[in-house]
């Protein structure tokens, strides 16, 4: 029961144009939404959130948007840097991170 | 600042033969603990969780199993490992009732 998809198993940009990194869910109780950073050989790191209240939050070069009613998210990357190669989870959860849900990531390639 | 530690990094081990990864969190107290497994090509899957000593919810039927014998020790076991248990396992913790999972540097299994 995938309820968090990222359809996209891989994204390719060129160093400097802009990354976006899509994702759907199905359930809609999830009311908080995350994007994880994963290097090879490491645990996954918190990279962004957003609340359901909201439909974008940005930090530096990461925003995330959020669509509601089309049950979407997506995570832009404005300007993309090689060191930015590397896979981004989707994760979502009801407000009881117990059961936090993620997707099969999408391995971003950044080429110089 | 809070810690996560999780070892070994990687461990072959043959088919029936016993499990047990150990993971350890410093720095704080009274955290969620959880384990997730990542197959090959695939997102985190929730194993277990505990939000104290000696409490651990699985969400996923099969041959492992979970303890929590102090506050900050969550240890995957198995009696016998079987070829499909082969992954990416990963430890994290949360505050309670914080939405942000924060993960250790994972422990990469092969059973052969």
């Amino acid at each position: 029961d995938q309820q968090v998809k990222q359809n996209s198993p891989s994204l390719s940009v060129q160093e400097g144009r802009i990354s976006i990194l899509n994702c759907d869910y199905t359930n809609s109780m999830f009311d908080y939404f995350l994007w994880y950073k994963k290097y090879p050989a490491e645990g996954p790191t918190f990279l962004i959130s957003i609340s359901s209240i909201k439909d974008k939050n940005e930090d530096g070069r990461f925003t995330v948007f959020l669509n509601k009613s089309a049950k979407h998210l997506s995570l832009h990357i404005v300007p993309s840097q090689p060191g930015d190669s590397a896979v981004y989870f989707c994760a979502a959860s009801e407000g009881n991170n117990n059961d936090m849900r993620f997707g099969a990531g999408t391995r971003l390639t950044v080429k110089p | 600042s809070q810690t996560i530690h999780q070892w070994p990094a990687t461990l072959v081990q043959p088919v029936g033969s016993p499990l047990s990864l150990e993971c350890t969190v410093e720095g704080t107290s009274n955290p969620n603990l959880y384990w997730y497994r990542q197959a090959a090509g695939r997102g985190l899957q929730l194993l277990f969780y505990s939000v104290g000593i000696g409490q651990i919810s699985s969400e996923v039927p099969q041959n492992l199993s979970a303890s929590r014998p102090q506050d900050r020790q969550f240890i995957l076991s198995s009696k016998k490992l079987l070829l499909s248990d082969s992954g990416f396992y990963l430890c994290a913790w949360s505050e309670p009732g914080v939405e942000k999972l924060f993960f250790g540097s994972g422990t990469q299994l092969s059973v052969l």
